[in-house]
């Protein structure tokens, strides 16, 4: 199986450069997630959706903008790149349950490796 | 802000013992998770404890929610090289956004 694909691996962008991260996950998951990982600051949501056209905000959106028009796919662009977008960042996808907490077990990818010079 | 925070940051300990670390968290819960990520690599999810539970075990893993006190541990036993990691403790925070802390390094020695 397998599970949440991040591509690509690494890259290296110059200021002000656009790219997209790509995410792909084939369990069926309703739920995805980008977070960005920052040494000594845990992983902090960007965005998230809860379905095909269902996109919000998470605790650092800015700089960042997502879509989603599959239940697979969830690209994650930088618009302009800029040196405090360096980081790890890793797509995450869970089921969506009933009850009161709404997301399960999330599952992981490998991570993107991003540096901005 | 992060709803998580791990305690101690790192940690060094003997192939064989045990390693225990914790979680305070800010607001109710519903539920806690627990998750490692290996060097490199993405998170991996260890153990879900929900808000009615007091404790839960998964083989050497043994996770205890104490939410009077609004915290947990996370217990491994008879620790492995192949448990050096770090390890995180997630909670919802609104729905359908997971807070995680800043981690717990866990370093086992041959």
């Amino acid at each position: 199986n397998a599970g949440v694909t991040q591509t690509p691996k690494f890259q290296v962008l110059k200021t002000g450069q656009s790219m997209t991260l790509q995410c792909a996950q084939d369990m069926n998951h309703e739920y995805m997630s980008w977070y960005r990982q920052d040494p000594g600051m845990g992983l902090r949501l960007i965005h998230y959706s809860v379905g095909a056209g269902i996109t919000d905000q998470g605790e650092v959106p800015n700089g960042y903008n997502v879509s989603r028009s599959t239940t697979e796919d969830f690209p994650l662009r930088l618009l302009s790149a800029a040196p405090s977008q360096t980081s790890v960042y890793f797509c995450a996808s869970s089921i969506l349950t009933s009850g009161r907490a709404r997301t399960g077990e999330l599952f992981f990818g490998e991570g993107s490796r991003l540096t901005v010079l | 802000s992060q709803q998580g925070e791990e305690d101690p940051q790192a940690l060094s300990i003997q192939e064989g013992e045990n390693a225990t670390m914790n979680c305070s968290y800010k607001t109710s819960i519903n539920n806690l998770q627990w998750y490692r990520q290996n060097s490199g690599r993405g998170l991996v999810h260890l153990i879900l404890i929900r808000s009615n539970e007091r404790e839960k075990h998964s083989g050497r893993l043994r996770v205890t929610l104490d939410t009077s006190k609004k915290s947990s541990s996370l217990l491994i036993t008879a620790s492995r090289a192949a448990d050096t990691a770090s390890y995180f403790c997630a909670t919802e925070v609104g729905d359908y956004k997971l807070s995680f802390g800043a981690g717990t390094t866990v370093t086992v020695r041959a």
